[in-house]
């Protein structure tokens, strides 16, 4: 089946390191993805990763994928209070000549300052 | 500036009215998307065409009809509007195997 699941709501201080956990179920897909999306704003591709990598490191962001136990997360360093906005990780599946994306519930980041 | 655009960015209508709602995107990129974000933030694929052919209709009522004149654009016409249809449609497009590029969102509102 396809089902991507996140944790509702993540509250740091800022400075303070956010880890951002999601799971997901279809084992065939070959990339994940991490997007943000601001209040009133489209969906802005952060970061992905390739199914087979462990890390990914990319400035302040770490993703990282444990393709036995299908779980990803993102771990952003020196939080800010810019980051404050919703994740959601997707997982990639090939249908036909196209990928389609299936998100999961997203997670509201709450930056304290 | 390239990009994904599309109009209009609100929309608020009536029940049972027909509206329709544009997408263009000049990346070049062959497969464009329709993806509906409802009131809870859970965004859900609706359509997605590839070279103006569609190839994925995810069980959507056939009030809502996709048209793609040419690969850079995919519009999405929608009839005999209700109260469920409330929700931000976003629109995408990707290249081969790679990741979607958003619109920002057309928030509709049918009262």
């Amino acid at each position: 089946g396809e089902d991507v699941e996140q944790s509702l709501f993540l509250s740091v201080r800022e400075g303070d390191s956010s880890v951002i956990n999601c799971t997901y179920t279809d084992s065939s897909s070959t990339y994940l993805y991490w997007y943000k999306q601001e209040p009133g704003a489209g969906l802005q591709l952060l970061t992905y990763i390739f199914s087979n990598m462990d890390m990914k490191q990319d400035q302040r962001l770490t993703v990282l994928l444990n393709k036995k136990d299908k779980h990803l997360s993102l771990r952003i360093a020196d939080t800010q209070t810019g980051d404050s906005a919703i994740y959601f990780c997707a997982e990639s599946i090939q249908s036909g000549a196209t990928n389609k994306l299936i998100f999961g519930t997203g997670t509201l980041l709450a930056v304290q300052p | 500036d390239t990009a994904v655009s599309q109009t209009p960015k609100y929309l608020v209508t009536q029940m049972g009215n027909d509206k329709s709602i544009k997408c263009e995107q000049n990346l070049g990129h062959d497969t464009m998307y329709w993806y509906k974000q409802d009131s809870k933030k859970f965004l859900k694929i609706m359509f997605s065409y590839n070279n103006k052919e569609l190839i994925i209709n995810e069980t959507v009522p056939n009030r809502f009809s996709p048209k793609s004149p040419d690969k850079a654009h995919l519009n999405l016409h929608i009839n005999s509007l209700e109260l469920g249809d409330s929700a931000v449609y976003f629109c995408a497009s990707s290249p081969p195997g790679g990741s979607l590029h958003f619109g920002n969102g057309t928030r509709l509102t049918v009262t």
